[in-house]
């Protein structure tokens, strides 16, 4: 597509449910990233994927998260027993290149989650 | 440990009033340096990368610079249309992209 797409853009839930949120990025892009703002926050780093492999994890906060991207294209962020404190914006990236951490992200334009 | 810090965390300005935003970065071995604006409710959008102090980059009424130290967003006659958060990012030799809380320009016309 045209630019990265994420749906839902809003998703509202209840304490301990489920949730799938999912990006579509550009056309090509091999690398996929998942991103969390808080309200006054800097997007905090939760996962990237370069092709079909979650290349680095690391920003995950706990095992209740969890993504994949089965073809290399699309992915869901997965995330079980919801939290009043999982309440953000999740943003997916794509870029064009291979991970070397000075990438040019192409943002979506999130998904809204609120937990109550 | 790596750090980025973009001050101040709020700019009121009028139409047509010039000003900087500031990005001070601690990273060790700097290979990139970005500026994003952010929509209300809306994901970043690239504005620039800067490799190297002394890099200087243009676009309409924004010009970004680089030192060894800090990063200056210019806002040249800036518009109401400008209003947003511009945030500041940067990777050293750990690979990880470092964000700041970003600045948030309000532009009255």
């Amino acid at each position: 597509g045209a630019g990265v797409s994420q749906t839902p853009s809003n998703k509202v839930t209840e304490k301990g449910k489920y949730v799938e949120l999912r990006c579509d990025p550009i056309s090509g892009h091999t690398a996929l990233y998942w991103y969390r703002q808080s309200l006054g926050q800097g997007p905090e780093f939760l996962i990237y994927f370069q092709g079909t492999g979650a290349a680095d994890d690391s920003g995950l906060p706990n095992d209740r998260f969890f993504a994949v991207r089965p073809e290399g294209s699309v992915s869901t962020l997965k995330i079980q027993r919801t939290e009043r404190g999982d309440s953000a914006m999740y943003l997916c990236a794509s870029s064009r290149e291979l991970y070397s951490g000075a990438n040019v992200l192409t943002f979506g334009a999130g998904s809204r989650l609120t937990v109550l | 440990e790596d750090q980025v810090t973009q001050s101040p965390e709020a700019l009121r300005l009028q139409e047509g009033e010039s000003s900087s935003l500031n990005c001070s970065y601690t990273v060790s071995g700097l290979r990139g340096l970005f500026w994003y604006r952010q929509d209300p409710g809306k994901g970043p959008e690239f504005l620039f990368t800067l490799y190297s102090a002394g890099e200087e980059k243009e676009k309409e009424r924004l010009k970004a610079t680089l030192t060894k130290k800090e990063s200056f967003l210019h806002i040249t006659a800036p518009k109401p249309e400008d209003s947003a958060t511009y945030l500041c990012a940067a990777v050293g030799l750990a690979r990880k992209l470092i964000w700041g809380l970003g600045t948030s320009l309000a532009v009255n016309p």
